[in-house]
């Protein structure tokens, strides 16, 4: 069974703090790893896709990067626009059944204070 | 570009009733598209996965006779919650999927059945 855990569950930073978010996942062969971007009550909005260990994109001051085992998203200098709950997410190689959806990681909640 | 709605974005029943919730890709083409719950404070659960043209794919304990998946275009995809009870009440959001991976999701349904 495919599984993501997130950490920290939360997290509070000072502006122009700079941190990373982690996303550990076990997948039955990685076909593409998720970042998304959800604000409350609101959809998730996409960030990244990551398709092999190694891989690193970048995104204003966001960078996600990639390796066999987990992702990092990296955050530099947030600004209080920034705040959100930061998703990811793993899609398998092969899902079966016609099945073929992400799993979800429950998130990590970051605030950013002024 | 990837924009997709849905609509409604609350809708409260009473109990016992049914409701329809539609999702549509604004300006690209989405031959899958997928349903996921969202309970408060949890992340997304997968419940569907639904093709163009054919029969929903749902996932493990997601009653099929209660949520009516229908994929009548690449456009438009349904979910009717049937005979809906409180224990429904949630945030439903659904994505589609454009070119091999990435998924965009919708703004999200609010549910509440009273």
């Amino acid at each position: 069974e495919d599984q993501v855990t997130q950490s920290p569950e939360a997290l509070r930073l000072q502006e122009g703090e700079s941190s990373s978010l982690n996303c550990s996942y076990t997948v039955s062969g990685l076909r593409g790893l998720f970042w998304y971007r959800q604000d409350p009550g609101k959809g998730p909005e996409f960030l990244f896709t990551l398709y092999s260990a190694g891989e690193e994109k970048e995104k204003e001051r966001l960078k996600a990067t990639l390796t066999k085992k987990e992702s990092f998203l990296h955050i530099t200098a947030p600004k209080p626009e920034d705040s959100a709950t930061y998703l990811c997410a793993v899609q398998a190689a092969y899902s079966g059944g016609g099945a073929d959806g992400l799993t979800f990681g429950k998130g990590t909640h970051l605030i950013i204070q002024p | 570009g990837a924009v997709v709605s849905q609509h409604p974005s609350r809708v409260i029943c009473k109990s016992g009733t049914s409701v329809k919730i539609e999702c549509r890709s604004l300006d690209f083409q989405a031959t899958t598209m997928f349903w996921y719950r969202q309970f408060p404070k949890q992340s997304l659960m997968l419940m569907a996965t639904s093709n163009e043209g054919s029969k929903a794919t749902y996932e493990q304990g997601v009653e099929k006779d209660k949520f009516l998946i229908n994929h009548a275009s690449l456009t438009l995809s349904t979910l009717t919650v049937t005979s809906a009870h409180p224990e429904d009440s949630s945030f439903y959001i659904c994505s589609a999927r454009r070119g091999v991976e990435t998924q965009y999701f919708g703004p999200g349904t609010r549910l509440l059945v009273l």
